[in-house]
């Protein structure tokens, strides 16, 4: 069994939609939790970062973190076309110095017009 | 600038091969990091240096991988004797260190063996 369990889609919905994105762990330790975005042929980049459980928001994004369930959570308002890319989660132990970073597999995001 | 940069892009070779593949991170970024993205598979991390040092090479898969890293900047990950299994994206990272959370990827390199 993985670290990190991530559901990969694709998933498709229409523009305009709120979009779930899940993943669960099985590693207690972990504190920091991730969310990056990786368009066809480029690098992830950071989307969502956050610290323990709880919620943070950006703009249209909104990260979850419930530890006691080991399951997190990104949803996206008001989607549009160009957030269509993979969504990935990722998670560590500790922050700072050698935080490698344990990834789910992604899920693919097709946002329709 | 720049962001992380990597290269080749792509790299084709035969079973058997040697291969090179080079990060060069954002400029003054003291940790960098490799990992493996394989269908299916997510990102593996490989190894992490702090500076020239690898203090965590527990990701690399078997003696035929190798990195180094050397004036706190390039990053050079060798693949010695390529099976078909290494074929994967090969992405490098790089953060500015101390407190500093964020990783910054590059592009990756493609890998190909046939």
């Amino acid at each position: 069994q993985k670290e990190v369990e991530q559901d990969p889609g694709p998933l498709s919905v229409p523009e305009g939609a709120i979009v779930s994105l899940n993943c669960t762990y099985s590693n207690s330790a972990f504190q920091y939790f991730m969310w990056y975005r990786q368009y066809s042929r480029k690098g992830p980049e950071l989307l969502m970062y956050t610290y323990s459980s709880g919620n943070k928001e950006d703009g249209r994004f909104t990260a979850q973190v419930d530890k006691s369930s080991k399951y997190i959570s990104l949803f996206i308002r008001d989607s549009q076309p160009s957030d269509s890319a993979t969504y990935l989660c990722a998670m560590s132990p500790r922050g700072g110095g050698g935080n490698k970073l344990t990834f789910g597999t992604g899920t693919q995001l097709k946002v329709e017009l | 600038g720049a962001g992380v940069s990597q290269s080749p892009s792509n790299k084709v070779t035969e079973k058997g091969k040697d291969v090179e593949l080079r990060c060069d991170p954002i400029s003054g970024h003291t940790a960098l990091y490799w990992y493996r993205q394989s269908l299916g598979q997510g990102l593996e991390f490989l190894i992490y240096f702090q500076g020239n040092s690898a203090p965590d090479k527990s990701g690399l898969p078997s003696d035929r991988f190798s990195a180094e890293r050397t004036g706190g900047s390039v990053s050079t990950l060798t693949i010695q004797r390529t099976q078909q299994e290494d074929s994967a994206v090969y992405l490098c990272a790089s953060r500015q260190g101390g407190l500093a959370e964020t990783q910054y990827f590059g592009p990756g390199t493609r890998l190909l063996v046939l």
